[in-house]
């Protein structure tokens, strides 16, 4: 089955700063790559994700991009600011949708924007 | 996105004892997801919930332990049964997204400690 892969665990940068998450897979059939945000006893929120055909996508200071041939994606954040403080997942999925489409997660990483 | 209600939001329950977490959706979806999040750790799926049929449960995961109802398309159960401190978790519902950007959206969850 699939193994998703997280790394840094932990992550502390100054505010302003960017950050880099990067995740890797195992299952070559995975071909959905979702980013989740979680803030400390609230739920996860997405946040970006991308899909195998797409080998980058951005949305305003948050990116994602994909190597398929090498099977990692990372999530990148530009201009950090103190309220992206959060454990963020990385997650892979065989199949969008349908009976298959549960996501694994990687184990997080606690991302600290310090001002 | 959907919106997702998730109850009850939090309890304390003596060991042997059952707790049934319920799942409501303000839309109709095939497929429901139940994940466990053991404290400070990353989301684990438990079973995949499709209406009129058994849930399918992931490896390490049993129908007489965490057994579940799905009994139409906006509605979901969860009951942790025979429990122990081991399963002091939290308990999400998880569906998925066909419209507006898609993905998977996460219930608020449900904090459950075994005492």
């Amino acid at each position: 089955g699939e193994n998703v892969e997280q790394h840094p665990s932990t992550l502390s940068v100054q505010e302003g700063d960017s950050a880099v998450i990067k995740c890797t897979y195992s299952d070559s059939a995975s071909n959905y790559f979702p980013w989740y945000k979680q803030e400390l006893g609230k739920r996860p929120q997405l946040i970006i994700d991308i899909r195998s055909n797409v080998g980058e996508k951005k949305d305003q200071r948050i990116a994602v991009t994909l190597n398929k041939t090498a099977k990692h994606f990372s999530l990148h954040i530009t201009e950090t600011q103190p309220e992206d403080s959060a454990v963020y997942f990385c997650a892979a999925s065989p199949i969008y949708g349908g009976s298959q489409g549960n996501l694994i997660f990687g184990k997080g990483t606690k991302l600290s924007v310090k001002p | 996105s959907a919106v997702i209600s998730q109850k009850p939001s939090r309890d304390i329950c003596q060991r042997g004892t059952s707790l049934t977490i319920q799942c409501q959706v303000d839309s109709q979806v095939t497929m429901m997801f139940w994940y466990r999040q053991q404290p400070g750790q990353s989301l684990t799926l438990i079973a995949t919930a499709n209406q009129g049929s058994e849930a399918t449960y992931e490896s390490g995961f049993v129908i007489d332990k965490f057994p579940i109802s799905r009994p139409n398309l906006t509605f979901s159960t969860l009951t942790v049964s025979n429990m122990s401190p081991e399963d002091s978790s939290i308990y999400l519902c998880s569906v998925e997204e066909f419209t507006g950007r898609g993905g998977y959206t996460f219930g608020s969850g449900t904090r459950l400690t075994v005492v």
